[in-house]
């Protein structure tokens, strides 16, 4: 069954510690997006890849640090420079990079600060 | 700066009362309006994507439409299932970059 998959659902960070969120797909899908969200705001884009081995920052990266060493992988590193980490990240997918096809996707990672 | 306001920011309605949601964009070459559903704890559900001022797009009892200002989410005869927040994101520029209003919480009540 096709579709992106994060882990994982719930994180919690220590003060001064950095964590990563997995986000896998088996779409086959170029170009992967890493949000964030936050109560009564709109989703923001924390970074971009839309193809292997590159990636773009988005409106928020700062405190944030990603990779894209395989096409089905882009995991987010949140690091301690982040200083207000606590939101649902959700990651997304589409089959191309450049066009006009909807995002997918995955049912999120919540974190929070201990 | 691209902009997507969504109205009302929560809306609760009986079963079987029908209305719409709201969807306005200031935007520089609109490529595409998408409408999400997103229940809590789960990411966004893909609904329907419009392409250009007079398009329509029908599922169950959802009717999305689309001017060249806004865009609404028309619910024909609510159910309680169909109770969750719904997003509306336009893309424009070259890199599938979505922008993303802050969504109408609805409610459907027996």
């Amino acid at each position: 069954d096709g579709g992106i998959t994060q882990s994982p659902k719930y994180l919690f960070r220590k003060e001064g510690q950095n964590v990563t969120l997995s986000c896998e797909q088996n779409l086959n899908h170029d170009a992967m997006y890493w949000y964030r969200q936050d109560p009564g705001q709109g989703l923001r884009l924390i970074y971009y890849s839309q193809i292997v081995n590159d990636f773009q920052k988005g409106d928020i990266a700062e405190g944030y640090s990603v990779s894209r060493e395989k096409k089905e992988s882009f995991p987010l590193t949140v690091t301690s420079a982040q200083k207000n980490p606590t939101a649902f990240y959700l990651c997304a997918s589409t089959e191309r990079s450049v066009g006009n096809q909807p995002q997918h996707f995955g049912d999120g990672t919540r974190l929070s600060i201990l | 700066e691209d902009q997507v306001t969504q109205s009302p920011e929560a809306l609760r309605l009986q079963e079987g009362e029908s209305s719409s949601l709201n969807c306005s964009y200031t935007v520089s070459g609109l490529r595409g309006l998408f409408w999400y559903r997103q229940d809590p704890g789960k990411g966004p559900e893909f609904l329907f994507t419009l392409y250009s001022a007079g398009e329509e797009k029908e599922k169950e009892r959802l009717k999305a439409t689309l001017t060249k200002k806004e865009s609404f989410l028309h619910i024909t005869a609510p159910k309680p299932e169909d109770s969750a927040t719904y997003l509306c994101a336009v893309i424009t520029g070259t890199a599938s970059k979505l922008t993303f209003g802050t969504g109408t919480r609805l409610q459907v009540t027996l």
